[in-house]
This record gives structure tokens, C-alpha cells and sequence, in this order.
């Protein structure tokens, strides 16, 4: 059984690094990309980007230019980095498990795994 | 960028009801449709996938068809536990980007 278990740094201030990671236990790490998705009562979800084993990455291009996700094969684990947050960055956020890796075609494209979700607000 | 409109925002239904839930699209898109269901506290669980298929372990009273523009959720006789908020979502090939439907809120 696949299962993932985020942690993170939940309280922030305007300008700060949002700091997040997920472990990864169960099924193959290296098959499929790994997702971080946030959800605010404003927005609703929203993908904010993904990433494989050999660490291609692929972004929401409204986070683009702050957001970095990066993946450590040896610990099964990926991390999320968002820079210069604001109150608008308030949400909470999940990690998940994308698609397969090589697989093409319109049944490969969701989200079968999801952590727990984690609390991070902003505010001075 | 592809918008994905869901309605009604609110349905208040009956157990023992069927619904059907509906994810419209601002253009034509694949059939990369997916649809979640969410409780409070819990991340959204996977239903349905490629617009129809079932999700493992999803009771077979949950079904999703589509295509187009215009893609359905279908849950036959309502269940208690059924009664959650459901999400669409499409996955779009170049650039990469998944979108998600703002939610139907299933209500008794």
C-alpha cells in the first residue's frame, strides 16, 4: 500500500520560504511523478507542480517563478520550496502521487495517492 | 488556460436519490477527466479516471461519462457516506498543467 507522509513548517511570515516534504513508502518511487497540490477556501485546488526520479519538473506557471521542487531517490522523498509567500500562499497543502512515468494517453492523468495534508498560513 | 465550471455548486439530495454531477469545460478537451471525492479533514479521494473509468475499490454506483466539453458524474442510490463535496479535474498535454473543477457540494 502506497502511503505518504508530509511535514512542514505551518506558521509563516510575508516573504518567508514555505518549506514542505513528503515521504514515500509502498509502490515503486521511481515509476511515477510526485505531485504538490494546495487547496484554499479562495482558489480552490490547485496543482503546483510535479516531478520525476530523474528530477524533471513541471510547474503552474502562476507559481513558477517562486516554487521549486526537488526529489531525493535515496530517501524516497520530495520537497517543495516556495519563495517570498504571501497571505494569498494561505492554504493547505497536499503531496501526491501523479502519473506514470512513459505512460501517454487519456487514462493516466490523476491523483490516486494523496498525504494527509498540511496547514500553512501566512500571516505577520 | 482551460477553466473547468461545476454545477450546481450545491445539491441537496436523499439517500436512496441518484444525481448527476457536471464538469463543463471552456473548450474542447481530452478525455484526461478525473473526478474526486472530498470529506472534511481528508484529502480528495480518486473516483474516476479517463472521464470512466472506476477508481479501485469504488463502489460500482459511481460512473463518469463525457467527452468534449461536457463530462458527468453519476452516483446511483445515494449511500450516507456519499455525502461530500466532488471535484473534477483535466489534465492538459502541453504545457503540462492540471485543472480542477471550484466543486459540487452533495448535501442532504
Amino acid at each position: 500500500q502506497v502511503q505518504l507522509q508530509q511535514w512542514g513548517a505551518g506558521l509563516l511570515k510575508p516573504s518567508e520560504t514555505l518549506s514542505l516534504s513528503c515521504d514515500v513508502s509502498g509502490g515503486s518511487f521511481t515509476s511515477h511523478y510526485w505531485t504538490w497540490i494546495r487547496q484554499s477556501p479562495g482558489k480552490g485546488l490547485e496543482w503546483v507542480g510535479e516531478i520525476n526520479e530523474s528530477g524533471n519538473t513541471y510547474y503552474n506557471p502562476s507559481l513558477e517563478s517562486r516554487a521549486t521542487i526537488s526529489i531525493d531517490t535515496s530517501k524516497n522523498q520530495f520537497s517543495l520550496n516556495l519563495r517570498s509567500v504571501t497571505a494569498a500562499d494561505t492554504a493547505t497543502y497536499y503531496c501526491a502521487r501523479g502519473h506514470r512515468r512513459f505512460c501517454s494517453g487519456d487514462n493516466c492523468y490523476f491523483f490516486d495517492y494523496w498525504g494527509q495534508g498540511g496547514l500553512v498560513t501566512v500571516s505577520s | 488556460e482551460i477553466a473547468l465550471t461545476q454545477s450546481p455548486a450545491t445539491l441537496s439530495v436523499s439517500p436512496g436519490e441518484g444525481v448527476t454531477l457536471s464538469c463543463r469545460a471552456s473548450q474542447s478537451v481530452s478525455s484526461s477527466v478525473a473526478w474526486y471525492q472530498q470529506k472534511p479533514g481528508q484529502p480528495p479521494r480518486l473516483l474516476i479516471y479517463g472521464a470512466s473509468t472506476r477508481a479501485s475499490d469504488i463502489p460500482a454506483r459511481f460512473s463518469g461519462s463525457g467527452s468534449g466539453t461536457d463530462f458527468t458524474l453519476t452516483i446511483n442510490s445515494l449511500q450516507s457516506e456519499d455525502f461530500a463535496i466532488y471535484y473534477c479535474q483535466h489534465y492538459n498535454n502541453w504545457p503540462p498543467m492540471y485543472t480542477f473543477g471550484q466543486g459540487t457540494n452533495l448535501e442532504i
